[in-house]
């Protein structure tokens, strides 16, 4: 099973400021990588797919980098809206899709 | 617009059974696999099951294989999964989820999620 660990667990940004949350593989997952937002008592929703293409609907503010072990999501100009769990998830190796444990971006 | 609404959850005692259901709309539902991925509470996010578009391979987390069976109906735009022998450590918040390739023969991103139904495990 391919180990997704997300780094840090908490993210203290002022609103307007720029938040890099990181996800690391336990072994190469290509570009096969997607980030995921999810608020209190909601269910996820798909941010990134591919490692660094936005969703449908999803503002230019977020974006995604990386490939083999090593993403990054980065949110430009944080809104208020923005503060949540972001999960990344790898499905590379398939059928067995696994889950970072999260990362809580909070509001400094 | 795709729409996902999860049923079926409540309280069951360990090792009794529960079926849940996932009514899909707004979308051609017999072209896309779909997903279980299940959250327990103040934890992250566990993938269950995934059942192809057609129904024709089934896989399932190590967590769960031998008691969970996952299965659709294209005919009724729904998807269910049947959970038996069920555990206190299997409480969570369970989603269905679509998978982002239509015909798809490999798991990809899940791009519609439902808001999901709460099973609780408790005697």
């Amino acid at each position: 099973e391919i180990v997704m660990t997300q780094s840090p667990a908490t993210l203290s940004v002022s609103p307007g400021k720029r938040a890099t949350l990181s996800c690391r593989a336990s072994q190469s997952v290509s570009s096969n990588l997607a980030w995921y937002q999810q608020k209190p008592g909601q269910a996820p929703r798909l941010l990134i797919y591919g490692a660094s293409t936005r969703a449908t609907g999803i503002p230019a503010r977020f974006s995604g980098s990386g490939s083999g072990t090593e993403f990054s999501l980065t949110i430009s100009s944080l809104q208020s809206e923005d503060f949540a769990v972001y999960y990344c998830q790898q499905y590379n190796n398939w059928p067995s899709i696994t889950f970072g444990q999260g990362t809580r971006l909070e509001i400094k | 617009q795709v729409q996902l609404v999860e049923s079926g959850g409540g309280v069951v005692q360990p090792g009794r059974s529960l079926r849940l259901s996932c009514a899909a709309s707004g979308f051609t539902f017999s072209t896309y696999a779909m997903h279980w991925v299940r959250q327990a509470p103040g934890k992250g996010l566990e993938w269950v099951a995934v059942i192809w578009y057609d129904g024709s391979n089934k896989y399932y987390a190590d967590s769960v294989k031998g008691r969970f069976t996952i299965s659709r109906d294209n005919s009724k735009n729904t998807l269910y999964v049947q959970m038996n022998s069920l555990r206190a450590e299997d409480t969570a918040v369970y989603y269905c989820a679509r998978d982002a390739l239509p015909f798809g023969d490999m798991v990809t991103h899940l791009d519609y999620w439902g808001q999901g139904t709460l099973v609780t495990v408790s005697s």
